[in-house]
């Protein structure tokens, strides 16, 4: 079992809002600042599409962003896309064990 | 431009031990602006993180994985290597190796390779 936990599934219509949300605890998302989202299509590498709750490395598109409430993140992507159809994983950095911790995944599928 | 490529047996025999190595171009282990980190994808789960290093060589372990991981650096050939030992079929999974920002604390992973599939066979 994942330590983050993520909805499997989200989907939507060319054009909308939707939102991955990634619930911790109290030692992981909620006492750290460090949560970061990455998009994982079959066959490449793994991108970074969040760091630090809500910044966008260079070349993310600005449709994507990310927030922090307690000890859960999200992860909401506006107007979307075709090509936004893929996997998204949460992590958080875990402080007191100098570890990194992943959610188990959400599969977006643009209806 | 950063690039990581992951290199290692795509098949190892349950019981013996798993040796991948990933290979840097575009940034120096050394320049000590980063960890480097190993993270597996298991079929139809999650991303998993196995381990990061220092360039220095003080490693950060799962404590899942810790007993039978090792992970190290050499600076000479810009590359850092994984080491799992006593492999069972649960360690069949895509294997990662992945450039990790150290700004601060060492969190996020900037970088990936394209992953390599490893398969443990009985």
């Amino acid at each position: 079992q994942s330590a983050l936990t993520q909805p499997a599934s989200v989907s939507g219509s060319p054009g909308q809002s939707i939102t991955i949300s990634c619930t911790g605890t109290s030692s992981d998302i909620g006492a750290w600042n460090f949560v970061s989202w990455y998009l994982l299509h079959p066959g490449q590498a793994p991108k970074l599409m969040i760091y630090d709750v809500s910044n966008r490395p260079s070349g993310v598109s600005n449709r994507f962003s990310g927030s922090k409430s307690g000890n859960t993140a999200s992860l909401t992507i506006s107007g979307l896309q075709a090509e936004d159809e893929a996997d998204y994983y949460c992590s958080s950095y875990i402080g007191n064990a100098a570890r990194v911790v992943f959610g188990g995944g959400t599969k977006v599928t643009v209806l | 431009q950063v690039q990581l490529r992951e290199s290692g047996p795509g098949l190892v025999k349950a019981s013996q031990t798993l040796s991948l190595t990933c290979s840097v171009s575009g940034d120096s282990i050394s320049g000590g602006a980063n960890y480097w980190s190993w993270i597996r994808l298991h079929p139809g789960k999650g991303l998993e993180w196995i381990a990061y290093i220092y360039y220095t060589g003080s490693p950060y372990y799962s404590p899942s994985l810790r007993s039978r991981i090792s992970i190290s650096v050499d600076t000479s050939k810009n590359q850092f290597s994984l080491e799992l030992r006593s492999v069972t079929a649960e360690d069949t999974a895509l294997y990662y190796c992945a450039r990790v920002d150290g700004s601060s604390r060492p969190h996020y992973f900037d970088y990936w390779g394209q992953g390599t599939l490893v398969t443990v066979s009985s």
